[in-house]
């Protein structure tokens, strides 16, 4: 069964300390690696998309990585305006078309 | 501010109200999605249109009914909702439903019913 499980649930950081979030999959027909971004009453926001192991996607102070059978979310040196909760999602075939599922998401609260 | 539109923003309806969600998007693509999000869970996706054709149906109950007037529009009937039923409702487009772009989602619609 294909299945995303993210860890941790939930992380507090402190300004400044460095962290990793993780995104473990096991699926078949693996067709790209997205992660996201939710705010409180918002809709998620696009991040990064990775398709093969050994990549690597940077944005300011996040960095996201990914082997065959995880990804990780680097946060370098955090910020209180870094708090969200991210969204992991791998994208597969389905018949003609492909569907994306979603794991359960890390809420990260990042404190001054 | 996102670049797919929904509204309302925040609808209240009875169980035996019909009412109907509204996304719009400018960007030219060409698949759409809805997909439902419960308080502290991931999205759920419940249908995928791809060039105005249904192309995914997720054993969403017919009191749900999802409409594509045309490659810009996506709406999403509903009637004789229960209250399980009260989520955030949200919409997203994509360049394709093939092509390896991202989705980008819409602020959502908060749905409670009473």
């Amino acid at each position: 069964e294909d299945q995303v499980t993210q860890s941790p649930e939930a992380l507090r950081l402190q300004e400044g300390e460095s962290s990793s979030l993780n995104c473990s999959y096991t699926v078949s027909g693996l067709r790209g690696l997205f992660w996201y971004r939710q705010d409180p009453g918002k809709g998620p926001e696009f991040l990064f998309t990775l398709y093969s192991a050994g990549e690597e996607k940077e944005k300011e102070r996040l960095k996201a990585t990914i082997t065959k059978k995880e990804s990780f979310l680097h946060i370098t040196a955090p910020k209180p305006e870094d708090s969200a909760t991210y969204l992991c999602a791998v994208r597969l075939r389905m018949d003609s078309s492909y569907k994306l599922i979603f794991g359960s998401g890390t809420r990260l609260l990042v404190r001054p | 501010d996102t670049e797919v539109t929904q509204t309302p923003k925040h609808l209240v309806m009875g169980m035996t109200n019909k009412k109907s969600l509204k996304c719009e998007q400018h960007m030219g693509h060409r698949a759409m999605y809805w997909y439902k999000q419960k308080a502290k869970k991931p999205p759920e996706l419940m249908f995928v249109y791809s060039y105005e054709k249904l192309s995914i149906n997720e054993s969403v109950p017919s009191r749900f009914s999802p409409e594509c007037p045309n490659s810009s529009l996506l709406n999403l009937h509903l009637h004789a909702l229960q209250p399980e039923d009260s989520a955030l409702y949200l919409c997203a487009s994509s360049q394709d439903k093939a092509g390896n772009q991202p989705q980008h989602f819409g602020d959502g619609t908060r749905l409670s019913i009473l």
